[in-house]
This record gives structure tokens, sequence and C-alpha cells, in this order.
């Protein structure tokens, strides 16, 4: 089955830095890489997501970047802000198995004011 | 209108009970999911339930069971819950296959 491993598992910046994240996947099957934003309380949310065909992504202050060679994405984020602090996991979906998410163990991101 | 919602929020019980969640989704998906959440926020899928079929991940103990009564709803039952059980369940709902995938707010489960 797939495997996704994420880094780092913690990232403390201070406001207005930017903030990267990496993930690696293991399948290479998978075509959809979603991130998920998770703060104290709620429920994972989708904030960008990519799709294979696709090697970069941009909305607002979120990027997300695709290598299917080496099987690798990163999130990017700039201009950091305080809201910006939660938990972040990537994912991976494979075409089998009802599209099941496999996520990456999470990044907890703290930005200081 | 949440599009998936989950009950409890909060569940406390005492080792050796059975218990149920319930999770319900009104975004007309067909795919149905139960992840566990441990202390160290690890994401683990646990079900996965499309048209009344049911694919399990074969790391979930067998006192874990989703019911489905439609497509709207897929439920999680406990029996004979364990300390080890204590963690936080999230429900989620899939339309179509690259696309979003919702998730409900998470039971917290404390087996004491």
């Amino acid at each position: 089955g797939e495997n996704v491993e994420q880094h780092p598992s913690t990232l403390s910046v201070q406001e207005g830095d930017s903030a990267v994240i990496k993930c690696t996947y293991s399948d290479s099957a998978s075509n959809y890489f979603p991130w998920y934003k998770q703060e104290l309380g709620k429920g994972p949310q989708l904030i960008i997501d990519i799709r294979s065909n696709v090697g970069e992504k941009k909305d607002q202050r979120i990027a997300v970047t695709l290598n299917k060679t080496a099987k690798h994405f990163s999130l990017h984020i700039t201009e950091t802000q305080p809201e910006d602090s939660a938990v972040y996991f990537c994912a991976a979906q494979s075409p089998s198995g009802y599209s099941t998410l496999t996520f990456g163990k999470g990044t907890m991101l703290l930005v200081s004011p | 209108d949440t599009a998936v919602s989950q009950t409890p929020k909060y569940l406390v019980t005492q080792m050796g009970n059975d218990k149920s969640i319930k999770c319900e989704q009104n975004l007309g998906h067909d795919t149905m999911y139960w992840y566990k959440q441990d202390s160290k926020k690890f994401l683990k899928i646990m079900f996965s339930y499309n048209n009344k079929e049911l694919i399990i991940n074969e790391t979930v103990p067998n006192r874990f069971s989703p019911k489905s009564p439609d497509k709207a709803h897929l439920n999680l039952h406990i029996n004979s819950l364990e300390l080890g059980d204590s963690a936080v369940y999230f429900c989620a709902s899939l339309g179509q296959p690259n696309t979003e995938a919702f998730f409900g707010q998470g039971t917290r489960l404390t087996v004491v």
C-alpha cells in the first residue's frame, strides 16, 4: 500500500517568514495530493491540492509543487501569520481502494508574532 | 449547514463497554470513511465504504464494525472497549476521486 513520509514534524517560524513542508510517497500510481490544515479541536480541512498532471499550483500565500519522478511534493507558505499556526497534513490518493487518502504524520507549524 | 456531522463530540466510557459513534453527510457523496487519530496526531484509515461495499484496514480489530443504514450515514460500533481505543475518530466523505474529502469535527473517545 501507499506510504507517505512528511518532514519536519514541527516547524517554528517568525511572522512574515516562509514555511516549507516536504512529503514523499511510495506508490507511483497515486495521482492526487491534497494538503489539509487541522486547527485545535477541529477536523482536517483542505487548503490546496495538486493532481499528477500538474507540477505546481498557487493560491495566494500558499503553493504546492510536485515532482512525480522523485515522488515528492512540498507545501510553501509565504508571509506567514499567527493564524497559520496549526497541524498540516500531506496526503496521497491512489486510484485503487475507493480513493482512500494516506496521510503523512503531520507537521505542527507555530508562527510567532 | 454542516457537511459532515458526527455525534457525540466527546465520549467517556469504561473498559468493556460497547459504544457507537454516528456520522451523517449531506453532500450526496458515495464514499465514506472512518479515520483514527492517535495522541501523536497520526491519521490512519480504518474503513472505506462505497455503495454497501466495505474495505477494511486489516490492522483494525474486529471489535470495530461500521454500519451504513443508507448512503448518507456511516456509523461506527465498537465492542468491548479497551484503553488503547482512546483516540479521536473522524468520519469523512468523498464525492469523486481526486477531489476534496470532507471531514467531520471528530469524536474524542476516552476509555477509562
